[in-house]
């Protein structure tokens, strides 16, 4: 099994470029997250997703649009690229928290992005 | 108001000494669950212990335990016996199952360094 994986690990963007990020999971997990992390601040959630061909907005959504078109995958774009979202991006995946499932997420690698 | 408080930014502790990182959570869901991260220097997110809100006893794995005191809405890491690999970023992150739809709240992190 690989995981969590997320493509690519690293990119420069200059201003006002797009791009998209994708997290793919083997896992068959239902939930879907993308985070982001800057120095000091933690893990602010962008967007996730509870099922296939769902999304819902997290603390942070502004300047992000995510689209789960098939449940091993969860697509992160940035439409107009901007210095503010210079950041290291992580995908995670989680079963549901029942029973004996505690339900902790699994983390890609994180992708590196610089926006100039 | 912010759902975790992580209030150590950073901690010292010796080598083969125990040490405590604190997590204070806010929510009003009765079912939860509190979950500790490992982030080491090369930045990939390690899942350590998982403590759910109608767990009794404390969580153990390892060297790691995790206090949890439910009325005063703390779920303190304990790690026994400090190993110089054991330096890293640490965060709290809590799971709500009812009231966010299965979001993911995250600490602002402690740093550990383990002295040698």
């Amino acid at each position: 099994n690989a995981g969590v994986t997320q493509t690519p690990k690293f990119r420069v963007l200059k201003t006002g470029q797009s791009m998209t990020l994708l997290c793919a999971q083997d896992m068959n997990h239902e939930y879907m997250y993308w985070y982001r992390q800057d120095p000091g601040m933690g893990l602010r959630l962008i967007h996730y997703s509870v099922g296939e061909g769902t999304t819902a907005k997290g603390e942070v959504p502004d300047g992000y649009n995510v689209s789960r078109l098939k449940k091993q995958n969860f697509l992160l774009g940035l439409e107009s690229a901007a210095p503010s979202q210079t950041s290291v991006y992580f995908c995670a995946s989680s079963p549901p928290r029942q029973g004996a499932v505690t339900g902790e997420q699994y983390f890609g690698p994180g992708t590196r992005l610089t926006v100039t | 108001a912010q759902k975790i408080t992580q209030t150590q930014p950073g901690m010292f502790v010796q080598e083969k000494e125990a040490v405590t990182l604190d997590c204070t959570y806010d929510t009003s869901d009765q079912s939860y669950g509190l979950f500790w991260y490992k982030q080491p220097s090369s930045g990939e997110m390690i899942f350590l212990i998982y403590q759910g809100s109608y767990d009794e006893q404390n969580a153990t794995e390892g060297r790691y335990s995790l206090n949890f005191q439910k009325a005063r809405k703390s779920a303190n890491l304990v790690i026994s016996a400090s190993q110089l690999g054991d330096s890293a970023m640490y965060f709290c992150a809590m799971r709500e199952t009812l009231n966010t739809g299965n979001q993911f709240y995250f600490g602002t992190g402690t740093s550990l360094t383990v002295i040698p």
